[in-house]
């Protein structure tokens, strides 16, 4: 069974602190992906990875930064969290070059910054 | 300009009828995949399905299908028989096969099921 795991279902930072949100996958997946969900928007994209040490950015890169050292985990970072950060962070993860493969998802960190 | 559109914000259906959620898209590739998600109000994304731009056939589920209608950029999704548990947010997405093939979301449809 594929599995996406998220380090914390629910966050809550004051504003001007380091945020980590770590993605763990056991799919061996060669793409990750970082989104931020908030109501009315859908889902937009952050930053990707396609390969070890390699990221992209998505739609939405400002105030973020990512890590991806291991094939398997793909760290999103707030540099200085402000509350316009607060909202929920889903990851996902994806074999490489299937178009008609989905992205397995995981069950997503609402954070809340004060 | 949007590249998936969701036209319905919200949509109420009664137990056991069929829904039908919209979706539109944009995309001037000539190969691209479409997908549906669920979001159930704990939050985790569930897939429901799939369908690529050269299929000839609708996408099938159980009691989930894809209305794909190809020269009018639209992907529908059809729930049949409705369900209290098909209750949630519904994403549609689309995947084109060029650059690094990302997924891009509309805005979501909310479905409430009524007995």
């Amino acid at each position: 069974d594929v599995k996406v795991t998220q380090s914390s279902r629910y966050l809550v930072k004051r504003t001007g602190e380091k945020v980590f949100l770590e993605c763990v996958q056991d799919m061996d997946h060669e793409n990750m992906f970082w989104y931020r969900q908030d109501p009315g928007l859908g889902l937009r994209l952050i930053y990707f990875s396609y390969d070890v040490k390699m990221k992209e950015k998505g739609d939405i890169p400002e105030g973020y930064s990512v890590s991806r050292e291991k094939k398997e985990r793909f760290s999103l970072i707030l540099e200085s969290a402000s509350t316009n950060q607060t909202s929920m962070y889903l990851c996902a993860s994806r074999p490489l070059d299937r178009v008609g493969e989905t992205q397995y998802f995981g069950p997503g960190t609402r954070l809340l910054v004060l | 300009a949007q590249k998936i559109t969701q036209t319905q914000p919200g949509m109420f259906v009664q137990e056991k009828e069929a829904v039908t959620l919209d979706c539109t898209y944009d995309t001037s590739d000539p190969s691209y995949g479409l997908f549906w998600y669920k979001q159930p109000s704990s939050g985790e994304m569930i897939f429901l399905i799939y369908q690529g731009s050269y299929d000839q056939q609708n996408a099938t589920e159980g009691r989930y299908s894809l209305n794909f209608q190809k020269a009018r950029k639209s992907a529908n999704l059809v729930i049949s028989a409705s369900q209290l548990g098909d209750s949630a947010m519904y994403f549609c997405a689309m995947r084109e096969v060029v650059g690094y093939s990302t997924l891009t979301f509309g805005k979501g449809t909310m479905l409430l099921v009524s007995p």
